[in-house]
């Protein structure tokens, strides 16, 4: 079955720590891969993609992410968190093939802490 | 740059009742997509269009219906409202293909 997999619902982080939010997906066919960060009470905001091409893609405010293929894994980093940084990031596949093709399928959700 | 435009922002209605939802897209976009998001929980797949035609549904109760317009906004009718659909109502669109969606900031829907 297609699915997306968020590791841990909340991440907390001291500012100026390193940020890793985990995501795993399952498929057999390579999906798109999306991250994307929702502060309160706000729409979704595209923070980064991975279609095709270079596995590391970078994003807005200093965010990066390293599709492995061998791993399923689209991790979500930062080097050094910001207190503007808090919130909740959800990472988002789009299947190109299988019995969830065509939709974009959210992973549970993280909420991201930062401590001063 | 133009975003997608949602309206109302916060929406009170009684159970029972109806409410409608609208949807503005980024201009240009042929998709659109509606999600519906319940307190702590990961936006869920409701229906999506691509040019003026339904192109998927999701989990959409049968007392929710959506359309797409000519001038590809869309609104989503909501019926015989329960107290359970309360949530945040997102839509988004898009160029069709592999470019990403773009969110709306969502309309927050109470029932009481």
């Amino acid at each position: 079955a297609q699915s997306v997999t968020q590791l841990g619902s909340h991440v907390s982080v001291s500012e100026g720590a390193l940020v890793l939010l985990r995501c795993n997906y399952s498929s057999s066919v390579p999906p798109y891969l999306f991250w994307y960060v929702q502060y309160p009470n706000q729409g979704l905001q595209l923070l980064l993609k991975y279609t095709t091409g270079a596995t590391l893609v970078k994003g807005i405010n200093g965010f990066e992410a390293e599709f492995k293929k061998s791993e399923t894994s689209f991790h979500l980093t930062k080097p050094s968190a910001h207190m503007s940084d808090a919130a909740e990031y959800f990472c988002a596949v789009y299947f190109t093939g299988g019995t969830s093709y065509g939709k974009l399928t959210f992973g549970q959700g993280t909420i991201l802490t930062v401590h001063p | 740059a133009a975003g997608v435009i949602q309206s109302p922002r916060h929406l009170i209605k009684e159970k029972r009742e109806t409410a409608t939802l609208k949807c503005y897209p980024i201009p240009r976009h042929d998709t659109v997509y509606w999600y519906q998001q319940g307190p702590g929980q990961d936006p869920q797949f409701l229906i999506s269009f691509y040019e003026k035609m339904q192109s998927d549904k999701g989990s959409i109760p049968d007392r929710f219906s959506a359309q797409q317009f000519s001038d590809y906004h869309s609104e989503l009718n909501m019926s015989s409202l329960e107290l359970g659909d309360s949530a945040l109502y997102f839509c988004a669109s898009q160029t069709r293909g592999n470019s990403p969606l773009h969110f709306g900031n969502g309309t927050r829907l109470t029932v009481t």
